[in-house]
């Protein structure tokens, strides 16, 4: 089946430093990966989708890019923000996800 | 377009009552989930309807939950004889069976059962 690895836990940042999550995955049917995000009692919502390999999403100031030879989708943002304090998850377009416990990102002053 | 709703926003219970949870999907979206999201945890999906159909419940703990989909469209979940451990937030997402599968979630209906 398919399946993504995500940073675990939680991921503490400064403001203005640069943000990166990782993501590998192992897919057999699905052709996207996402990331969501779900800030403080929000229900979460859509962030990116994967385009096709090598070339670059962005959107919101984060950004991704697809790679077929690694099986990586990490995300990215060259300065994080207080704003960007939230549960990040990855998943791929299949039509049973398992969201799993996601990546705690905190920003801090 | 509108989004995903659900109601109520909120629900206090005693152990051993019942309740039920509303969606209403994204129009024309045929594929619609729904999921509990413990405190501090990701959400776990607990059955999803494609039309009116069940596709997959095997994490509805079929005893005391139950949902519908009777025409395609909105979908309810009741939870019969609340349990403290049902604490959590419930969530309903849409998203078009053709395609992506990119999922859209409600506000989610956040349940306290004491």
């Amino acid at each position: 089946g398919d399946s993504v690895t995500q940073t675990e836990g939680l991921v503490t940042l400064t403001e203005g430093l640069p943000v990166m999550l990782n993501c590998t995955y192992q897919t057999a049917y699905s052709t996207f990966l996402f990331w969501y995000v779900q800030h403080l009692n929000e229900a979460p919502k859509l962030l990116l989708k994967s385009s096709t390999d090598n070339k670059r999403t962005e959107h919101q100031g984060f950004h991704a890019t697809l790679h077929k030879s690694s099986s990586s989708f990490h995300l990215q943002k060259s300065s994080a923000q207080l704003s960007d304090s939230a549960l990040y998850y990855c998943a791929p377009n299949t039509d049973k996800v398992v969201f799993g416990t996601g990546t705690r990102l905190q920003v801090s002053p | 377009e509108a989004g995903v709703t659900q109601s109520p926003r909120y629900a206090v219970l005693q152990e051993g009552q019942a309740v039920s949870f509303w969606c209403d999907p994204i129009s024309g979206h045929d594929t619609l989930y729904w999921y509990q999201q413990p405190r501090d945890q990701g959400p776990q999906l607990l059955v999803y309807f494609r039309d009116e159909a069940v596709i997959d419940n095997s994490q509805l703990p079929s005893d005391r939950f139950s949902a519908v989909r009777p025409k395609g469209t909105n979908s309810t979940l009741k939870i019969q004889s609340a349990k403290q451990g049902d604490t959590a937030t419930y969530l309903c997402a849409s998203s078009r069976d053709w395609g992506t599968y990119e999922q859209y979630f409600g506000p989610g209906t956040r349940l306290t059962v004491l």
